[in-house]
């Protein structure tokens, strides 16, 4: 069965600040793909990356950055010099890649950027 | 291009009345997900169409739950009769499995469906 983790239920940060989100992961399969999703006040939910198991380079785009070990089962998103609009629930999840696209979410950590 | 788009984007209702939320995918998708989000339970999946034919619906609560894909661009999840714990905000996704870079096996969400059952 496959398992998304994200420990950290709530996290606030003073704007400027860098933030890490932490996901941690378990399948049993060798191919699946990661995500990772934003919710803003709003309530959409915003595709923000999604990573295959066989790619573990780090991605980054702008101040957001990603850094994926297959060794710890980790996919964790960090956001650099945060801004108020920063400010979301942000979610981690996990697809097989067999031609299965169900996704598996993790709960979410609350994310609030302070001014 | 338009993304994917669900109707209404607010329902309030009364227990034991029948709700129907609607769902139109991005054009050309080929799979399509209902997922249910509450505090309690978080995401969790309530079923998922590929082609327009239900392939799993194992998360659908019960038997007052059903969805339906008639065509290509349309689907309905209709909760009868409708009950308090089924108010929740229901969102609908679509990804495409195709041959394209990049566009297989993202899932696309609309802006939700926020049920009230009173």
């Amino acid at each position: 069965a496959q398992k998304v983790t994200q420990a950290q239920t709530e996290i606030s940060v003073v704007e400027k600040e860098d933030v890490t989100l932490d996901c941690v992961y378990e399948t049993r399969d060798t191919t699946y793909y990661l995500f990772w999703y934003k919710q803003p006040p709003s309530g959409e939910l915003v595709f923000l990356i999604r990573r295959n198991s066989f790619d573990e380079q780090n991605e980054i785009s702008g101040r957001y950055s990603w850094n994926f070990q297959k060794s710890t089962s980790s996919f964790n998103f960090t956001i650099t010099a945060s801004q108020v609009v920063d400010s979301a629930v942000y979610f981690c999840a996990l697809s097989e890649a067999r031609g299965n696209e169900k996704l598996t979410f993790g709960t979410g950590t609350r994310l609030t950027i302070i001014p | 291009d338009a993304g994917v788009i669900q109707s209404p984007r607010h329902e309030v209702t009364e227990m034991g009345q029948e709700v129907t939320l609607r769902c139109k995918p991005i054009s050309g998708h080929d799979y399509l997900f209902w997922y249910r989000q509450t505090m309690m339970r978080g995401l969790e999946l309530l079923i998922y169409f590929n082609n327009n034919v239900p392939i799993d619906d194992s998360g659908m609560p019960e038997d007052r739950f059903s969805a339906k894909m008639p065509n290509a661009s349309f689907s309905t999840l209709k909760i009868q009769p409708s009950e308090p714990r089924d108010s929740a905000v229901y969102f609908c996704a679509s990804s495409l499995q195709g041959a394209l870079p990049g566009a297989k096996n993202i899932q696309y969400f609309g802006a939700g469906t926020r049920l009230s059952v009173l």
